[in-house]
């Protein structure tokens, strides 16, 4: 059973535009829910993470949103930037001795 | 660079074999966690060991064993193995048990089973 369902599976994006990845969990026990990025031949490596006291995050061009009710969150990538062409995963865990569950990965690439 | 040291960085090896795949975590982490990434499965999660001790299992084969040493290196040891082993494995690491720390990836191990 899959605990995080990650869309799109993949994404492209003109540069200066908006790139946005959802998920989606069942268990309201998590709480802690981080974003990685991963370049190819490289681990992922954290980007941003939010908890389910706050709706919103921001840092820089990168936005988790955050609906508890919905049981969703997002990264939103403002100003999309060649750059930024990676693959993305988002992650869910709770709080204690839980290791992070990720979901399939978005491989996002921005084109000029 | 993250600060996570992973050996080999690619592996061939004929099935029915067995490897060994070492992690240096982070400088003062205690924490190591082991990942396998395939295309059709993403990333999950092995086994995670806190300080020398096991704390946590997940989709680990029988066939597969870890351990953290005194010096907090750790090691994966797969054997028996198959054409489906073939995938990146992933050394992490963080500070404390708490999964709300930062976990650093190290950049992966690519074992090749023929």
């Amino acid at each position: 059973q899959q605990q995080v369902k990650q869309s799109p599976q993949s994404l492209i994006v003109q540069k200066g535009g908006i790139s946005i990845i959802n998920c989606a969990y069942e268990n309201t026990a998590f709480d802690y829910f981080p974003w990685y990025q991963q370049f190819p031949g490289k681990g992922p490596a954290l980007l941003i993470a939010i908890r389910p006291d706050v709706s919103e995050k921001k840092e820089g061009r990168f936005t988790i949103s955050f609906n508890k009710s919905a049981k969703q969150f997002s990264l939103h990538i403002m100003d999309s930037q060649p750059g930024d062409s990676a693959t993305y995963f988002c992650a869910v865990t709770k709080s204690g001795n839980t290791p992070l569950v990720f979901g399939k990965g978005t491989r996002l690439s921005v084109i000029a | 660079d993250s600060g996570v040291t992973q050996t080999p960085k690619h592996l061939i090896t004929a099935t029915g074999q067995r490897v060994t795949l070492r992690c240096s975590p982070r400088s003062g982490d205690l924490s190591v966690y082991w990942y396998q990434q395939s295309l059709d499965q993403g990333l999950q999660f092995l086994i995670h060991y806190y300080n020398g001790e096991e704390r946590a299992k997940g989709n680990i084969l029988e066939r597969f064993s870890a351990q953290q040493f005194p010096d907090l290196h750790s090691e994966l040891n797969l054997s028996s193995l198959e054409l489906g082993d073939s995938a990146l494995y992933f050394c992490a690491s963080s500070m404390g048990t708490f999964s709300g720390n930062t976990i650093y990836f190290g950049e992966g191990s690519w074992l090749t089973v023929v």
